[in-house]
């Protein structure tokens, strides 16, 4: 089983800066089979980037993903109000499928 | 526009027994796989169960195999979960979410989801 492990665990920033997010991964991943997930509280998650670098649908061009092998990173180029949320990162295998997520990232308003 | 709606979530005791359903609009339904994913009170995501667009193929996590059911009726739009034995571990919001793309592949991002359901396992 892959074990996603994100850093860092909490992430203060104020708006307008640049926001480095990672992922890490007990083994290797394929590209393609690692996506970004942001959630705010009480809401469920939004796909962001899926195949490590493509942006889902109505995302915004700050946010960017990128990596390979067992190291990934979602970059937000400059924080919005709207950005402060739980991110996570998620891998998927296709024999059988199976998902697992990272254990989350939080960025908060410093 | 893409919806989907869970219920069935509320309290119950260990040992217990849940259906949870998603009813979906906005696409055709049987092209797309899909999942449950959980998430227990302040912790992050996990993902529980999938099934194929046709409900021929399913998948499930270790941690509820043989105690989930996951199956969907595709002529009325809707997913389900069936949820036996249930521990204080299962608590937790259960969404349900649509495979980005459609066709008979199982794995892949989720780019819709509902607003979950919460599922209460205690005495």
């Amino acid at each position: 089983e892959i074990v996603l492990t994100q850093s860092p665990g909490t992430l203060s920033l104020s708006p307008g800066e640049r926001a480095t997010l990672s992922c890490r991964a007990s083994q290797s991943v394929s590209s393609s089979y690692l996506a970004w997930y942001q959630q705010k509280p009480g809401q469920a998650p939004r796909l962001l980037i899926y195949g490590a670098s493509s942006r889902a649908t109505g995302i915004p061009d700050r946010f960017s993903g990128s990596g390979s092998g067992t190291d990934f990173t979602l970059t937000i180029s400059r924080l919005e109000p709207e950005d402060f949320a739980v991110y996570y990162c998620q891998q998927y295998g296709s024999s059988p499928p199976t998902w697992t997520f990272g254990q989350g990232t939080k960025v908060e308003i410093k | 526009e893409v919806q989907l709606v869970e219920s069935g979530g509320g309290l119950v005791q260990p040992g217990g027994s849940l259906r949870l359903s998603c009813a979906a609009s906005g696409f055709t339904f049987s092209s797309y796989a899909m999942s449950w994913v959980r998430q227990a009170p302040g912790k992050g995501l996990e993902w529980v169960s999938a099934i194929s667009g046709s409900g021929g193929s399913t998948y499930y996590a270790d941690s509820v195999k043989g105690r989930f059911t996951i199956s969907r009726d595709n002529s009325k739009n809707t997913l389900y979960l069936q949820m036996n034995s249930l521990r204080a571990e299962d608590t937790a919001v259960y969404y349900c979410a649509k495979r980005r793309l459609g066709g008979i592949a199982v794995a892949g991002p989720q780019d819709y989801w509902g607003q979950g359901t919460l599922v209460t396992v205690s005495s």
